[in-house]
């Protein structure tokens, strides 16, 4: 199976900064990489598709990048409900993984 | 709109079974590849099976292999997970997840909660 992981497992931000978070493949896998929004008791929400693919709907201030191995989601300037979980997950080959979390919590 | 409406969770014994549906709208069902996921209270989503648009192929986690079975019904736009030698460690929220490859999960349900326990 290939494992998924993301750093860092938290984060605390202020409105209006920039953050990074960064996704690890165990092995390559192009780059069927996604990314994904969850607020307490809600389900997830697609924010990026094939690591860079912004999924309709979506504020621009997301953005993803990379390829094989290491990608990044960049939130360009943190609004308020944009406090919550994110989760990669990788569709390369089953079963479809997805990384351990980072919560982003207010400063 | 796409709606994924999940329906069929709640309390069950060890051992037992549980089928659970989800009533799928807003989209042509027989077209899109469909997945279970869940999370279990507290800690992070796990993908637990897929099945292609014409049910002919179908992958689940190793955690799940000939315990849980996924399959549709296209006439229905209609999407299961029959769950059975259930464990306390299947207690989680299932949801389901229209899906693709190239695309991930776009569109989920809210949720059934699955309890496992005596």
């Amino acid at each position: 199976d290939i494992q998924m992981t993301q750093s860092p497992s938290s984060l605390s931000a202020s409105v209006g900064d920039r953050v990074t978070i960064t996704c690890r493949a165990s092995q390559t896998i192009s780059s069927y990489l996604h990314w994904y929004q969850q607020k307490p008791g809600k389900a997830p929400k697609l924010l990026i598709y094939a690591a860079s693919s912004l999924q309709s709907g979506v504020p621009s201030r997301f953005s993803g990048s990379g390829s094989g191995t290491d990608f990044t989601l960049t939130i360009g300037s943190l609004q308020p409900e944009d406090f919550a979980t994110y989760y990669c997950q990788q569709s390369y080959s089953t079963p479809y993984t997805f990384g351990q979390g980072t919560k982003l919590e207010i400063k | 709109q796409v709606q994924l409406v999940e329906s069929g969770g709640g309390l069950v014994k060890p051992g037992g079974s549980l089928r659970l549906s989800c009533a799928a709208s807003g989209f042509t069902f027989s077209d899109y590849y469909m997945s279970w996921i869940r999370q279990a209270p507290g800690k992070g989503l796990e993908w637990v099976s897929y099945i292609s648009s014409s049910s002919s192929y179908t992958d689940s986690a190793d955690s799940v292999k000939r315990r849980f079975t996924i399959s549709r019904d296209n006439a229905k736009n209609s999407l299961y997970l029959q769950m059975n030698s259930l464990r306390a460690e299947d207690t989680a929220v299932y949801y389901c997840a229209r899906t693709g490859r190239q695309y991930g999960s776009d569109y989920w349900g809210q949720g059934t909660l699955v309890t496992v326990s005596s």
